[in-house]
């Protein structure tokens, strides 16, 4: 079983659309999990991240962790286009990121 | 500080020849990740080195891969041969412990 488990998509919204994306895990250790947006051709950027359970909001940004059921989470309220990209999700123990695949989002003016 | 610098940003090369990808980390960070990522699997860790030493190379695929980091400044990823499957997009980023990574813009490797 790997480490973390994402969705690939593609996911295709239109503008203004509630984006949910979401990731799995295994490892009881992690203690923060990081959400990276990639655009193309570029490499990761660090969009927010979030340490133990409970929710985080930056802007049109949430983030969600639910260490329980080992379930991660990234809402996106009124999508934009800028928005296209590709959204990583990222547990860590400290030391280590374990990177999901990504999933592939685009938003349709 | 400029980021993470990675070098080259595109390589092409013939099956069986060496190739060295270079990194150069954000000043003061002491953790330092290589990464492949393909579109099948996705970024996979190669190694990864604190305070310049490897401390997880799991992630290197073969014998062919080597990595080193002589200094705090700068790291190398070498495979010798290289093989068409080792085409990929190459990061390099760099941390503080228990802090974000931040990754350089990528090394494209083509082997034909």
């Amino acid at each position: 079983q790997k480490e973390v488990e994402q969705d690939p998509g593609p996911l295709s919204v239109p503008e203004g659309a509630i984006v949910s994306l979401n990731c799995t895990y295994s490892n009881s250790a992690f203690q923060y999990f990081m959400w990276y947006r990639q655009y193309s051709r570029k490499g990761p950027e660090l969009l927010m991240y979030t340490y133990s359970s409970g929710n985080k909001e930056d802007g049109r940004f949430t983030a969600q962790v639910d260490k329980s059921s080992k379930y991660i989470s990234l809402f996106i309220r009124d999508s934009q286009p800028s928005d296209s990209a590709t959204y990583l999700c990222a547990p860590t123990t400290g030391n280590q990121f374990y990177f999901g695949t990504g999933t592939s989002l685009t938003v349709i003016p | 500080d400029a980021g993470v610098i990675q070098s080259p940003r595109h390589e092409v090369t013939e099956m069986g020849q060496e190739v060295t990808l270079r990194c150069k980390p954000i000043s003061g960070h002491n953790s330092l990740f290589w990464y492949r990522q393909t579109m099948m699997r996705g970024l996979e860790l190669l190694i990864y080195f604190n305070n310049n030493v490897p401390i997880d190379d799991s992630g290197m695929p073969e014998d062919r891969f080597s990595a080193k980091m002589p200094n705090a400044s700068f790291s190398t990823l070498k495979i010798q041969p290289s093989e068409p499957r080792d085409s990929a997009v190459y990061f390099c980023a760099s941390s503080l412990v228990g802090n974000e990574a931040f990754f350089g813009q990528g090394t494209r490797l083509t082997v034909v």
